[in-house]
């Protein structure tokens, strides 16, 4: 069974600080991941996936992630946080037709 | 582009109560979810669909029920409202091929069982 875990569930920084966000993948098959990003009271919006080849992936806002296939990872970064960062991050994993797995997600706030 | 729409936004019901969340997609997808989101546990699955007729239980589908009468529309049903299924619930789509395998979300509708 595929799984998703996050290692850090509250992140709290300073604006301009770096951010990495931790995630971990378990399944085999085709590895399709995923970071969705979700705004105080508002949906999930897709922020940057990975299907294959180029394992640096870069998204929308500055963010980009990193396919390790030898440690199963899937980090989200950032160079420099803004305020408006301040959201969840879900990482997630699939793509089939069962849809995605996702991580229990990662609350980050930005102080100014 | 209205993309997934989900109504109602807000709901409260009492325990027992029955009630039906909506969700309309115009994208054409073969594929819809639903998800719950509770605090610190991510998106669970609840039902899906593969297209018009088909519908399968996903991680925690106990209390729901689903139909997939067109390719648009796909309510998630809930039969006797209980506590535990205070939530976020989310409604997307996607369609598959080529490299994509993104989900489109729905605003999320917001229910509390009293």
């Amino acid at each position: 069974a595929q799984s998703v875990s996050q290692h850090n569930h509250h992140v709290i920084l300073s604006e301009a600080a770096s951010l990495e966000l931790g995630c971990n993948y378990s399944y085999g098959g085709t590895v399709n991941l995923f970071w969705y990003v979700q705004y105080p009271g508002q949906h999930l919006q897709l922020l940057l996936k990975y299907f294959s080849g180029d394992p640096l992936v870069k998204g929308i806002k500055g963010f980009e992630a990193e396919f390790i296939k030898s440690k199963f990872s899937f980090n989200l970064r950032k160079p420099s946080v803004q305020w408006s960062d301040t959201a969840e991050y879900f990482c997630a994993g699939g793509g089939g037709a069962d849809g995605l797995t996702f991580g229990k997600g990662t609350h980050l706030i930005i102080q100014p | 582009n209205a993309g997934v729409t989900q109504t109602p936004k807000f709901r409260i019901l009492k325990i027992g109560q029955s009630m039906t969340l909506q969700c309309t997609q115009d994208m054409n997808h073969n594929y819809m979810y639903w998800y719950r989101q509770d605090p610190g546990m991510g998106l669970k699955l609840i039902y899906y669909s593969v297209g018009a007729g088909i519908t399968d239980k996903g991680e925690v589908p106990n209390g729901y029920n689903v139909s997939r009468s067109t390719t648009e529309d796909f309510p998630l049903r809930l039969e006797l409202a209980a506590p535990s299924q205070t939530s976020v619930y989310f409604c997307a789509s996607f369609t598959p091929g080529g490299n994509t395998g993104e989900l489109f979300f729905g605003e999320g509708s917001r229910l509390t069982v009293l």
